[in-house]
């Protein structure tokens, strides 16, 4: 089965500073998709990347997928209260997986005003 | 635009006793309908997918069924809960490759 691994764990940053986390997977990844989580709220969708090499930006959050499609970075540019929660990587396998995705453990982002 | 609701937002219930919980989504047709559960320690886990009305698969072995009544509706079920199903237990539909969460319902065995 897919595993993924998010690092890091928890990161505690100071409001207008850059952060990266990053999501690795032990198979090649079909789909690599990106949430937000607020304690005990639903998740909600970032981003999803498919292609090796493909970035995709919203906002001040940039994520993108690296060419053998094995690890995804999420960059947060200028940090703001608003941004902290614990984000969530999830993989599409595809074929008979499609859909049916796999989540990192999270990283928990704490940004201090 | 599309909607998902569950409800109820928070249930608690002894061991042994049943459960329903219910998933509708709106604004869209013929969506795949997930159940996950996001438990201390373990992470968030696909329970049940489904394609279709009366389409369900099960990811793990476990005490929940799923059923799938109408095309937007989807319930997850056990006949006598167990400790370890309390839980925050996630609805997710998907048309294309998008996939997105509702509010979830935290559900505490006791």
């Amino acid at each position: 089965s897919q595993e993924l691994e998010q690092s890091p764990q928890s990161l505690i940053v100071q409001e207008g500073k850059n952060l990266t986390i990053n999501c690795t997977s032990s198979k090649t990844l079909y789909g690599l998709y990106w949430y937000k989580q607020k304690y005990g709220e639903g998740l909600i969708f970032l981003m999803m990347l498919q292609k090796g090499g493909e970035e995709k930006s919203h906002e001040k959050i940039t994520a993108k997928l690296d060419e053998k499609k094995q690890q995804s970075s999420l960059h947060i540019t200028a940090s703001q209260p608003s941004h902290a929660g614990i984000y969530l990587c999830g993989a599409d396998a595809g074929g008979t997986s499609y859909g049916k995705l796999t989540f990192g453990q999270g990283t928990i982002l704490t940004v201090h005003p | 635009s599309q909607t998902i609701h569950q409800w109820p937002a928070t249930l608690v219930q002894p061991v042994g006793s049943p459960l329903s919980l219910e998933c509708t989504v709106e604004g869209t047709s013929n969506p795949n309908l997930y159940w996950y559960r996001q438990a201390a320690g373990r992470g968030l886990q696909l329970l049940f997918y489904s394609v279709g009305i009366g389409q369900i698969s099960s990811e793990v072995p476990q005490n929940l069924s799923a059923s799938r009544p109408q095309d937007r509706q989807f319930i997850l079920s056990s006949k006598k809960l167990l400790l370890s199903d309390s839980g925050f237990y996630l609805c997710a539909w998907s048309v294309t490759y998008e996939q997105y969460f509702g509010p979830g319902t935290r559900l505490t065995v006791t």
